[in-house]
């Protein structure tokens, strides 16, 4: 079964340190998206892409967060310095092109804790 | 403002029982999907349903149903007779055409004891 493949599944990194994760999304999927779930919260996005392009990053902290997705398949989200009010769980999902009625199918997730 | 509201911060039941969990949600787009998800303790999220705009009909697929009232902006979902592997947390997600992203709730923490 087709799935959407994140890792690593978790990563304890200090403050002011650099951070990566990695999503590999479901083959022919399009969109990409990746979503921060603080505990208790429901996600949020940070960034979507349409193929290699970036479509909306407007809730992307751009002066320490960065995504990239170079060939349209899989993508990295950098984090560098790491703060502790990043911890939290970054999910990835796709779907096969944006589309209103399709469903998202997430990876599971990386959950980061900065100490 | 939150587009998606969830009341229901955590519901606990005994297996067997029904559970509704409530949604309400904010747009002002006449076109637009409703989604229910699942989220287990190994963190994905798990697709359950879907709803568009256009069709009010409630239906029930195996243990789980929902209630779409576009006149009050609810879209609840329950699950009948209850199982302890129904234990998960439950977010309600709204898709509109300006963005095509999910924007959920805050989600349903829902305990099912034996």
């Amino acid at each position: 079964e087709a799935e959407v493949a994140q890792s690593p599944r978790y990563k304890i990194t200090e403050k002011s340190q650099a951070v990566a994760f990695w999503c590999d999304p479901i083959s022919g999927h399009a969109t990409l998206y990746w979503y921060r779930q603080i505990l208790g919260q429901g996600p949020e996005l940070l960034v979507q892409f349409q193929d290699e392009s970036v479509v909306d990053d407007s809730q992307l902290p751009k002066d320490r967060f960065s995504a990239e997705r170079l060939k349209g398949v899989d993508s990295t989200l950098k984090i560098q310095p790491a703060e502790l009010g990043d911890s939290a769980m970054y999910l990835c999902a796709s779907t096969i092109r944006g589309r209103l009625n399709t469903e998202a199918f997430f990876g599971q997730g990386t959950r980061l804790t900065v100490v | 403002a939150q587009k998606v509201t969830q009341a229901q911060t955590e519901i606990s039941v005994v297996e067997k029982e029904d559970v509704t969990l409530d949604c309400v949600y904010e747009t002002r787009d006449t076109t637009y999907y409703l989604f229910w998800y699942k989220q287990p303790p190994s963190g994905e999220l798990v697709f359950l349903i879907r709803r568009n705009s256009f069709d009010e009909q409630n239906e029930i697929s195996g243990r789980y149903s929902w209630n779409f009232q576009k006149s009050t902006s609810s879209f609840n979902f329950t699950i009948t007779a209850s199982q302890v592997v129904d234990s998960a947390v439950y977010f309600c997600a709204l898709s509109e055409p300006n963005d095509y992203k999910l924007s959920f709730g805050a989600g349903t923490t829902v305990t099912v004891r034996a």
